[in-house]
């Protein structure tokens, strides 16, 4: 079945860098693009981008552009998410997500398939 | 940062039918990108409940039912039960990027 595997907790200081990954299986890694999608305590879901896994290409919300980076490693299906120059607000759980394309809609996703998210604390 | 708006919650007695709506606009629902719907349980993932306005994915019990209209889309859960209490999400598209709700908790009184 499709699934996707997310790495552990992760503490770090303001203005210090995390990195997440998001182990694929059951499906083709290289067949769907991978959303990332934050939300922090209480608050509601934000999307973050998208990366095609076949062609390295990615996607980031202007929000978002000069901070995260998107990667992925196709010899063992995982993706990974980096996020820099971190601050408190940026303390969130950051999911993965198969994205499913809208047909004739251009980059219009739905997520067919979550990670387990992974809790980023931000704290001095 | 959300554009799409939701009511914050609602609540119906078991057996019930709620609905939850999602006002979005011209930039978004109204430019005609579909609406997906989303089921978070407290400490869990999002789980896809409706695809494109108003499709159900295997698995999901047809109690829950989408649909969409001009900048708007609904979700509606037909005899509430106790399990269906949860945060439930709208998501759709545009302007150039994936925008969400701002999310609705379902209370099972």
């Amino acid at each position: 079945q499709v699934q996707l595997v997310q790495s552990g907790a992760e503490v770090r200081k303001p203005g210090a860098s995390v990195k997440v990954s998001c182990t694929s299986s059951g499906f083709t890694f290289t067949g769907h693009y991978i959303h990332w999608i934050r939300q922090a305590p209480g608050q509601g879901l934000e999307w973050m981008g998208w990366i095609n896994p076949k062609s390295g290409v990615t996607n980031y919300a202007q929000k978002f552009q000069d901070r995260v980076t998107l990667t992925r490693d196709t010899s063992i299906s995982t993706g990974y998410m980096e996020l820099s120059r971190l601050r408190s607000d940026d303390t969130a759980v950051y999911f993965c997500a198969r994205g499913i394309r809208v047909p004739a809609a251009g980059w219009a996703y739905y997520f067919d398939s979550w990670g387990q998210g992974t809790l980023v604390t931000v704290s001095s | 940062q959300s554009v799409l708006t939701q009511p914050p919650s609602v609540s119906g007695a078991p057996g019930q039918r709620v609905t939850i709506s999602c006002t979005g606009s011209s930039s978004n629902i109204g430019a005609g990108y579909d609406v997906h719907w989303y089921q978070q349980l407290p400490g869990t993932a999002p789980k896809l409940l409706i695809y494109a306005n108003s499709n159900r994915p295997s698995g999901v019990p047809d109690r829950f039912s989408g649909s969409k209209s001009g900048t708007s889309a609904s979700l509606a859960i037909t005899g509430l039960q106790a399990e269906d209490e949860a945060d439930y999400y709208c998501q759709s598209y545009g302007p150039s990027l994936t925008v969400f709700g701002t999310g609705t908790k379902v209370t099972v009184l």
